[in-house]
C-alpha cells in the first residue's frame, strides 16, 4: 500500500465547476497535510494545509481532512482553466519518527478545467 | 517564512562531468534542507535530507557517492550530480525545514 494515494486522473471539469481532488494517506499517526498545484515545468506551489478535522477554507478552494477515515480531499470552486495543473496531495510524519519534516507526495492528479 | 532560492534553473552537461546545484535560505536558519527529485510525469521523491554540520541523511536506492550533499552553513546546501548520465536527467527540487514551499527547481539534462 503506498504511503499516499490520489484518484486517479486526470480530471476534466468545465469552467465553474467544482473540482474534487482526494487523497487517502496510510499512517494514522501524520500530523498535516498539504495541496499543492504544480504547473508543467515548475516547481510546486502550496495551496494550504489542514492538519485539523474538518473544513479549511482559503478562497475558491477548501480543504478537508478525517483524520478517522485517513482522508483528504480540496474542493476547487468555480474552475478556471488558470486552475489547469497537477494537484499534489502532501503528508508530513508524526513529531518524534524518522519521517518527522519529510513530505511524502501522492501520485498527483491531472486537473483539467475546459472553457 | 523559509524562502529557498535555488540555482540554476537549469542546465545540460555531458554524461561524466558533475554538476552543482545550490540552495540557499533567504529567511531562515536552515539547519535541514530536504532534495527530491522528480521524472517526467512522475510526482516528487525525496532522495536526501541534509543537515547543517553533519552527514546527510539518504534515503533506500540513492547513491550517497553519486549525490554529494553538501550543508556547511545554515543558509546553504548543495546537491552535486557526480559522473552524471542520460538518466540522472531529471528535476531536482530543495526545501527548507522551516517552511513548506520549494525551490524554483533545476531541470537538469545530462547529454
Amino acid at each position: 500500500q503506498k504511503e499516499v494515494e490520489q484518484n486517479s486522473g486526470p480530471l476534466s471539469v468545465p469552467e465553474g465547476a467544482i473540482a474534487s481532488l482526494n487523497c487517502t494517506y496510510s499512517d494514522r499517526g501524520s500530523q498535516s497535510f498539504f495541496w499543492y498545484r504544480q504547473y508543467s515545468g515548475k516547481s510546486p506551489e502550496l495551496i494550504m494545509f489542514i492538519y485539523s478535522n474538518g473544513d479549511k477554507e482559503d478562497g475558491r478552494f477548501t480543504a478537508q481532512l478525517n483524520k478517522a477515515s485517513q482522508y483528504v480531499s480540496l474542493l476547487i470552486r468555480d474552475s478556471q482553466p488558470s486552475d489547469s495543473a497537477t494537484y499534489l496531495c502532501a503528508v508530513i510524519g508524526r513529531a518524534g519518527g524518522t519521517s518527522y519534516g519529510k513530505l511524502t507526495f501522492g501520485q498527483g492528479t491531472i486537473l483539467t478545467v475546459h472553457p | 517564512g523559509a524562502v529557498v532560492s535555488q540555482h540554476p534553473s537549469w542546465v545540460i552537461c555531458k554524461s561524466g562531468t558533475s554538476v552543482k546545484i545550490e540552495c540557499r535560505s533567504l529567511d531562515f536558519q536552515a539547519t535541514t534542507m530536504f532534495w527530491y527529485r522528480q521524472f517526467p510525469k512522475q510526482s516528487l521523491m525525496l532522495m536526501a535530507t541534509s543537515n547543517e554540520g553533519s552527514k546527510a541523511t539518504y534515503e533506500q536506492g540513492v547513491e550517497k557517492d553519486k549525490f554529494l550533499i553538501n550543508h556547511a552553513s545554515l543558509t546553504l546546501s548543495t546537491l552535486t550530480v557526480t559522473s552524471a548520465h542520460p538518466e540522472d536527467s531529471s528535476f531536482y527540487i530543495c526545501r527548507s525545514i522551516g517552511g513548506y514551499t520549494f525551490g524554483s527547481g533545476t531541470r537538469l539534462t545530462v547529454v
